[in-house]
């Protein structure tokens, strides 16, 4: 079984451009959320999805936005890049919530 | 604010010894617990966990302890091998389904042979 799957895996974008990262859980989750690494740091909680639905929301700003779809892929978007937006972003999926995650190898975002 | 605290950035062992790594939370509220191991270029990947209604989990070489008093955790390797090298993330939740787990932020364990 294929496990969860982010593209790109490397991006390289100028500030006060968007970015649309994309992610698709493991067959049979339901519950898809995106973390924000910093180098040095541990992953930051952005956005939690059940069935389509937003759980939950992190303190991130309004430009940061995510939506799930039908077959529970889901996607993030940032508006309005800043240099700080410079991370690795993580998708994980679960059954239902955070009983278990499971990560995907990530999306490398640079911002210059 | 940093409710999931991994006070140690780096730790080096010798192969075959017991790694422990450290972990502390702030957040009583918090009842659930997991370790996570992430090598370069991938994801965390999931390791153990444990639940407040228990102070002890073991699989096979790595046991996770709690304390719930000190609101603090444990992570034993033993015996400690080459290919445990990696980051470990400690991370906490409020319940099984709450949407946000909060995590530490790492201890690059290095097992030199």
């Amino acid at each position: 079984d294929a496990g969860v799957t982010q593209s790109p895996t490397h991006l390289i974008k100028t500030r006060g451009q968007h970015v649309t990262l994309r992610c698709s859980p493991i067959s049979g989750h339901k519950s898809v959320s995106w973390y924000q690494q910093v180098l040095g740091q541990g992953p930051q909680f952005i956005f939690q999805y059940y069935e389509k639905e937003e759980r939950g929301r992190g303190n991130f700003p309004d430009r940061f936005s995510a939506r799930q779809f039908p077959n529970y892929s889901s996607e993030l978007n940032v508006n309005a890049l800043l240099l700080g937006d410079s991370a690795l972003y993580l998708c994980a999926s679960s059954l239902m919530g955070n009983e278990k995650l499971f990560f995907g190898s990530g999306t490398q975002l640079s911002v210059l | 604010d940093q409710q999931v605290k991994q006070n140690s950035p780096s730790l080096s062992v010798q192969e075959g010894r017991i790694s422990i790594l450290n972990c502390d939370y702030t957040n009583s509220m918090f009842d659930y617990f997991l370790w996570y191991k992430k090598y370069p270029a991938e994801g965390p990947t999931f390791l153990i966990s444990i639940s407040s209604i228990k102070d002890k989990n073991e699989d096979g070489r790595f046991t996770v302890f709690l304390n719930k008093s000190a609101k603090h955790l444990s992570l034993h390797i033993v015996p400690s091998q080459p290919g445990d090298s990696a980051v470990y993330f400690c991370a906490a939740s409020a319940t099984l389904n709450n949407n946000d787990m909060r995590f530490g932020a790492g201890t690059r364990l290095t097992v030199k042979p």
